[in-house]
């Protein structure tokens, strides 16, 4: 039981390029968030999704797109990356997202460096 | 935006000690949890706790919640080394809304 997976872990990127942050999660979980996490800032919320074919923007979600074809995938993608995008970037799962109460399995995390 | 806030930001104790991390929010919850964070790793939870409910203890944890105060507090009795990490509090307002983090406590607990 793998849990949370996130490729990669490590990404250096040239401003402009983009790029797709993989997150997978093997728990038959509804719901997926990605956050990222900046020093003094804590953790915020870029994107999430409720169920396949569904997505919302959390917020922070400028630069960012998301899509949920699948229960198992949300990949997360930077368009045209900028330095302000250099940040720690966590991908999250719960069992469900219209009852309460459950606590949230993250993935280990991708740090992006834009130059 | 940011809806708990840890107090302190970082804490330092001895082996052995009690830590002591509190979390305030500005709205109503459905539920408050904590999360640990080991350095340069994701986020483990470690406890939730219903608006209902107002003490809950798991091992060395225990959690308390005020919500008449809009308040929640975490206490690490005997405290050991391996518990070094930053510690979060995250509200969820609703059933499907998502969790909102604080910006965290950093403990560091010296052997």
């Amino acid at each position: 039981n793998a849990g949370v997976t996130q490729t990669p872990k490590f990404q250096v990127l040239k401003t402009g390029q983009s790029m797709t942050l993989q997150c997978a999660q093997d728990m038959n979980h509804e719901y997926m968030s990605w956050y990222r996490q900046d020093p003094g800032m804590g953790l915020r919320l870029i994107h999430y999704s409720v169920g396949a074919g569904i997505t919302d923007q959390g917020e922070v979600p400028n630069g960012y797109n998301v899509s949920r074809s699948t229960t198992e995938d949300f990949p997360l993608r930077l368009l045209s990356a900028a330095p302000s995008q250099t940040s720690v970037y966590f991908c999250a799962s719960s069992y469900s997202s219209v009852r309460p109460n459950y606590g949230y399995t993250f993935g280990s995390g991708t740090r992006l460096t834009v130059v | 935006s940011q809806q708990g806030e840890e107090d302190p930001q970082a804490l330092s104790i001895q082996e052995g000690e009690n830590a002591t991390m509190n979390c305030s929010y500005k709205t109503s919850i459905n539920n408050l949890q904590w999360y640990r964070q080991n350095s340069g790793r994701g986020l483990v939870h470690l406890i939730l706790i219903r608006s209902n409910e107002r003490e809950k203890h798991s091992g060395r944890l225990r959690v308390t919640l005020d919500t008449s105060k809009k308040s929640s507090s975490l206490l690490i009795t005997a405290s050991r080394a391996a518990d070094t990490a930053s510690y979060f509090c995250a509200t969820q307002n609703s059933g499907n809304t998502p969790l909102v983090f604080g910006k965290g406590t950093r403990l560091s607990v010296i052997a």
